[in-house]
């Protein structure tokens, strides 16, 4: 099994730019998660989807950031436009019944 | 009172030494939890669950007190290896499989 696969895994950018972040959660799971972690404020949960549905986004920081999950196999974070204090590494995780999350490699974002 | 709390640490030990870390939750409905290891700029991954009051796994030891609300990660013979940042974390069942993250307690184990 791949595991979850997130792209891309480094991301620069300047402010005010678009970034879409993406995710591949592991075949079969049908819950989806995104993270953000930082160092001031350590590891947030931003968004839940299950069986492709949003379940809980009040972790979303503001109307700039966006997700979506189109099937169960792909789901995406839009932050636009990006600020510097955006800048964390978002993890995407995935589970199924059994409540252990599994998460991908990361994205690192720094926005400039 | 944050939902879950952790000593920050860091906890410097020498190899061969135990160490035990505490974490408490706010949640008293809350029915398991975890422990999540995660290394310098990796993802978090599962160490440990706990359902009961506790279970042991080589090494570790991670032990619940439901009557305290708190749980707590016991190392023995600690290893260079072990160096790293462990998570506490608690279901939040108001929504399903959302689970709830501590800040973590960062070891460092030295030779």
């Amino acid at each position: 099994d791949a595991g979850v696969i997130q792209s891309p895994r480094h991301e620069v950018t300047e402010m005010g730019q678009e970034v879409t972040l993406r995710c591949k959660p592991i075949s079969g799971h049908n819950s989806l998660f995104w993270y953000r972690q930082t160092m001031m404020r350590g590891l947030e949960l931003l968004i839940y989807f299950n069986n492709n549905v949003p379940i809980d986004d009040s972790g979303m920081p503001e109307d700039r950031f966006s997700a979506k999950m189109p099937n169960a196999s792909f789901s995406t974070l839009k932050i636009q436009p990006s600020e510097p204090r955006d800048s964390a590494v978002y993890f995407c995780a995935s589970s199924s019944e059994s409540n252990e999350q599994f998460f991908g490699p990361g994205t690192r974002l720094t926005v400039l | 009172r944050k939902e879950v709390e952790q000593d920050p640490g860091p906890f410097n030990v020498p190899e061969g030494a135990t160490v035990a870390f505490n974490c408490t939750y706010s949640n008293s409905a809350s029915q398991s939890f975890f422990w999540y290891r995660q290394d310098c700029r990796k993802e978090p991954k599962l160490l440990m669950s706990v359902y009961s009051s506790g279970n042991e796994d080589g090494r570790f030891t991670a032990q619940l007190n439901r009557a305290s609300q708190y749980i707590s990660l016991l190392i023995r013979d600690s290893k260079l290896s072990d160096s790293a940042t462990y998570l506490c974390v608690v279901p939040d069942y108001q929504y399903g499989n959302k689970l709830v993250f501590g800040a973590g307690t960062i070891l460092r184990v030295k030779s």
